[in-house]
């Protein structure tokens, strides 16, 4: 089993729909929860951390950790085209190094 | 967000020649860097692991004497692929991670082919 579980999709939705994505995870040592996009051929861009469980807005984007269940999400509001890349959640604990998820291909339809 | 730049993002060499890429903070001190390489569809591996001034820490199968890492000041780290062989073409990224923050922030890549 890996340590950081993510469905890979392909997900399709319709611009201005509400994106769910999520991961699982099973070290309880993690406490720095990331969310990343990436286009094609880029290097991944940095949308949301969250230290801990909890809740933190920004703009359209929505990151929830929830410890106890080892389980962690990212919810896009109005959903544009340019949303359209692969998300990828990524977690650490006290070693700085990353434990990436496998990544959602995500496609906003216009 | 903090800002890292890596140069190039694109680079052909024929086989058996070297290739360096660079990979620069430009606004924070990066006291950790982190290399990457990253296949078609697939999530990032960790290649190395390298603090400034010190010797890079290398992922299990990755040859230290293949990928060498130089991280000789806060804001800048090397890749360098020596002797390239086709089978080094990939896709390398690396990110810098601000003192004691715990989150990486990563360049644009660096997309390598090997004829």
């Amino acid at each position: 089993q890996k340590e950081v579980e993510q469905d890979p999709g392909p997900l399709s939705v319709p611009e201005g729909a509400i994106v769910s994505l999520n991961c699982t995870y099973s070290n309880s040592a993690f406490q720095y929860f990331m969310w990343y996009r990436q286009y094609s051929r880029k290097g991944p861009e940095l949308l949301m951390y969250t230290y801990s469980s909890g809740n933190k807005e920004d703009g359209r984007f929505t990151a929830q950790v929830d410890k106890s269940s080892k389980y962690i999400s990212l919810f896009i509001r109005d959903s544009q085209p340019s949303d359209s890349a692969t998300y990828l959640c990524a977690m650490t604990g006290s070693a700085r190094q990353l434990t990436f998820g496998s990544g959602t291909q995500l496609t906003v339809l216009p | 967000g903090a800002v890292v730049s890596q140069h190039p993002s694109w680079v052909i060499c024929k086989s058996g020649t070297s290739v360096k890429i660079e990979c620069r903070s430009l606004d924070f001190q990066a006291t950790t860097m982190f290399w990457y390489r990253q296949f078609p569809k697939q999530s990032l591996m960790l290649m190395a692991t390298s603090n400034e001034g010190s010797k890079a820490t290398y992922e299990q199968g990755v040859e230290k004497d293949k990928f060498l890492i130089n991280h000789a000041s806060l804001t800048l780290s090397t890749l360098t692929v020596t002797s390239a062989h086709p089978e080094d073409s990939s896709f390398y990224i690396c990110s810098g991670e601000e003192g004691g923050k715990n989150i990486q922030y990563f360049g644009a890549g660096t997309r390598l082919s090997v004829l």
